[in-house]
C-alpha cells in the first residue's frame, strides 16, 4: 500500500529553524516527483515546494525561496524541507504529496497520494 | 505573481447541479487540476487535464476549460460531496504552481 508519513512538525520560536520528514512507502520514490504543501490555519492550500524525480530539480514558491529547502534521501525513502528563519505566517499544516508518474512521464500537478500532514508553529 | 480566482462559496440542493469556476491568465495554455478536501482531511484528487477523473471518483464529477477559466461540474450533488474545492495549476513558465482560494460547496 502506497503510504507518506510526515513528521517533524513542532511550536518554533520566530527566527528558528526546523526539518520536516516525510516517508514514502509502497512506491518507486527514487523516481517519483514530491512536493510540499501547506494549509495556514482556516486558510487554503498553498503549494510550497517540490522536487524533481529523476532530474533532481528543486522548485519553490516565491514567499519560502532562499528560506526553505527540499531535499530526499533515497536510501530512506524520505523527503525532507529545511525550514529556516520561520516567520509566523509559515505557521501551518505541511502535507507532503506525491506526483502521479505514468512509464514515461511525472505529473507535478497531479497529486495523487497525500499525507496527513504535520502541524508547524510559529511563535514566541 | 500569478493568481487562480475561484468564488468563496457555492450552494446548492440536493440533485442540483453545482458549478465551480477558477480563472487565470494562463489557463488557456495550461492545465488544471481539482481536488476536494472533507473537513479534516488531506485533499483529495477529483479532475486532472481540465476533463479526466481518476479512477475512483463518481461520474457526477466533471470538468472543463475554455479561454482563462475552469470550470468543475457536480451533475446531482449529493450531501457527501459537500467539502472545499481547489484548482491548482501554473503559471506560465512552468515552474510555479498556485492553488486557487478555495470554494466551499454546500449542498443542502
Amino acid at each position: 500500500e502506497e503510504q507518506l508519513v510526515e513528521s517533524g512538525g513542532r511550536l518554533v520560536q520566530p527566527g528558528g529553524s526546523l526539518r520536516l520528514s516525510c516517508a514514502a512507502s509502497g512506491f518507486a520514490f527514487a523516481n517519483s516527483v514530491m512536493s510540499w504543501v501547506r494549509q495556514g490555519p482556516g486558510k487554503g492550500l498553498e503549494w510550497v515546494s517540490s522536487f524533481g524525480g529523476t532530474t533532481n530539480n528543486t522548485y519553490y514558491a516565491d514567499s519560502v525561496k532562499g528560506r526553505f529547502t527540499i531535499s530526499r534521501d533515497i536510501s530512506k525513502n524520505t523527503l525532507y524541507l529545511q525550514m529556516d528563519s520561520l516567520r509566523a505566517e509559515d505557521t501551518a499544516l505541511y502535507y507532503c504529496a506525491k506526483g502521479y508518474c505514468s512509464r514515461t512521464t511525472c505529473y507535478h500537478l497531479q497529486l495523487d497520494l497525500w499525507g496527513r500532514g504535520t502541524v508547524v508553529t510559529v511563535s514566541s | 505573481s500569478y493568481e487562480l480566482t475561484q468564488p468563496p462559496s457555492v450552494s446548492v440542493s440536493p440533485g442540483q447541479t453545482a458549478r465551480i469556476t477558477c480563472s487565470g491568465d494562463a489557463l488557456p495554455k495550461k492545465f488544471v487540476y481539482w481536488y476536494q478536501q472533507k473537513s479534516g482531511q488531506a485533499p483529495v484528487l477529483v479532475i486532472y487535464e481540465d476533463t479526466k477523473r481518476p479512477s475512483g471518483i463518481p461520474e457526477r464529477f466533471s470538468g472543463s476549460s475554455s479561454g482563462t477559466m475552469a470550470t468543475l461540474t457536480i451533475s446531482g450533488a449529493q450531501v457527501e460531496d459537500e467539502a472545499d474545492f481547489y484548482c491548482y495549476s501554473t503559471d506560465t513558465s512552468g515552474d510555479h504552481w498556485v492553488f486557487g482560494g478555495g470554494t466551499k460547496l454546500t449542498v443542502l
